[in-house]
Parts: structure tokens; sequence; C-alpha cells
């Protein structure tokens, strides 16, 4: 069965500085995609990043970087460089072959720039 | 590219009436689509898999005659909530992927969601 774990409700981090938000997943299919979302006060949903499960290399894209570590079944979100617009909800999520592809979230984690 | 639009972004009805929550792909056809309900501080969860042409395919314990979901064209879905409840009030959201592409490495387009409040 598909499940995503984050076990951080709330981070705080300096501006300017990096900070990593944790996620685990378990998962039967040997195919999958990991992703990350953020979630601003205004509700939407932001596509941040993807890695795939025969992917090699960790995922970049721009100031965020996907921890990948297949054997602990952990895909941990690093955003370098804090800035204050970072201030959000962000969610681990993974989408495999069940029920038609369909994409299970974690519970979330807050995170909170500081000035 | 894929944008996602849904509409409206804000509904506020009365106890037992219904309302429809549009969701449009604008630049891509989507055989494929999801809602989602999210609770205040909380994850989105599933809540029902709309098929273009066919049934939805809802999760468990979601009532089928209470969330009727209609995926009549390629570009829009509709999530109609009736005879709504206060317990109803939430957050809705649908997603979808262009058709041909639906894998498990591609992303979901959000739309912006829909924020229902029943009173």
């Amino acid at each position: 069965a598909q499940k995503i774990t984050q076990t951080q409700p709330g981070m705080f981090v300096q501006e300017k500085e990096a900070v990593t938000l944790d996620c685990t997943y378990d998962t039967s299919d040997p195919s999958y995609g990991l992703f990350w979302y953020k979630q601003p006060s205004s509700g939407e949903m932001i596509f941040l990043i993807y890695q795939g499960s025969y992917d090699q290399q960790n995922a970049t894209e721009g100031r965020y970087s996907l921890n990948f570590q297949k054997a602990r079944k952990s895909a941990n979100l690093v955003i370098s460089a804090s800035q204050l617009g970072d201030s959000a909800m962000y969610f681990c999520a993974m989408r495999d072959h069940t029920g038609g592809f369909k994409t299970i979230f974690g519970a979330g984690t807050r995170l909170f720039v500081k000035a | 590219g894929a944008v996602v639009s849904q509409h409206p972004s804000r509904v506020i009805c009365k106890s037992g009436t219904s309302v429809k929550i549009e969701c449009r792909s604008l630049d891509f056809q989507a055989t494929t689509m999801f809602w989602y309900r999210q609770f205040p501080k909380k994850s989105l969860m599933l809540m029902a898999t709309s098929n273009e042409g066919s049934k939805a395919t809802y999760e468990q314990g979601v009532e089928k005659d209470k969330f009727l979901i209609n995926h009549a064209s390629l570009t829009l879905s509709t999530l109609t909530v009736t005879s709504a409840h206060p317990e109803d009030s939430s957050f809705y959201i649908c997603s979808a992927t262009p058709a041909g592409v639906t894998s498990y490495n591609s992303p979901l387009h959000f739309g912006n969601g829909t924020r229902l409040t029943v009173t």
C-alpha cells in the first residue's frame, strides 16, 4: 500500500540559511515518482521538484534539491538560501501505478522563514 | 503550459442546497482528473478519480451520492456537492495530468481550489 510520512509539523529557518524537510514513503511498486509541492496561504498548489524511482542522481531545481535515499525510502527536500517568500506549507507526494496513477500526499510541514 | 482553472474560488451556500464546482484544463486535454478535499491545516485527501466518458472512481468512505462527479469532456470535470451541510465546508481542489502522459512520473497540475462554506 502507498504511504507518505512527514513527521515535522512545523519548521523554522533563518533567512538565507538552508533547511531540510523530511519525507519517507512506502510502496511495493518498483516504479514510482516522488514530488514536492508548496502551498502558500492563498491555497494554490505549486509543483516544486520531482524524483523518479530509477533516477540515479538527486533532482535539483534552482534552490530546491531532493535528497533521495532509495534504500531508506526517504526523499527529503532541501531549500537553500531561504527567502521570506518560502514561508508556506510543503507537501511530499508519491505517485505509482496504484489505482490509475493516483497521487497521495503526506501530512505536510509548515515552514516559517525568519528575517 | 498545463494550466488548470477552477471555478468558483469561493462559495457560500445554505444548508440543503447544491453547489457545483468546475475544473477545466485550459491548454491540454485530460482524460483523468482528480478531486481532493483539504481541511484547515491538514493534508489533501483524494476523494475521487474522474474519468472522461465513464463513471468516477471514489475513494473509500466518500459518498458517491453526495459528491457527484461528471467528466463530460476532455477539458471539463465538475464536482457537485448535493444537499450540502455545514460539515461539507472545506477546501476542494482539482488536478489533472495531460492525456497521454499519465504515468507515475507526471506531476499533477492543480486548480486554485474552491473554498466552500455551508451555513
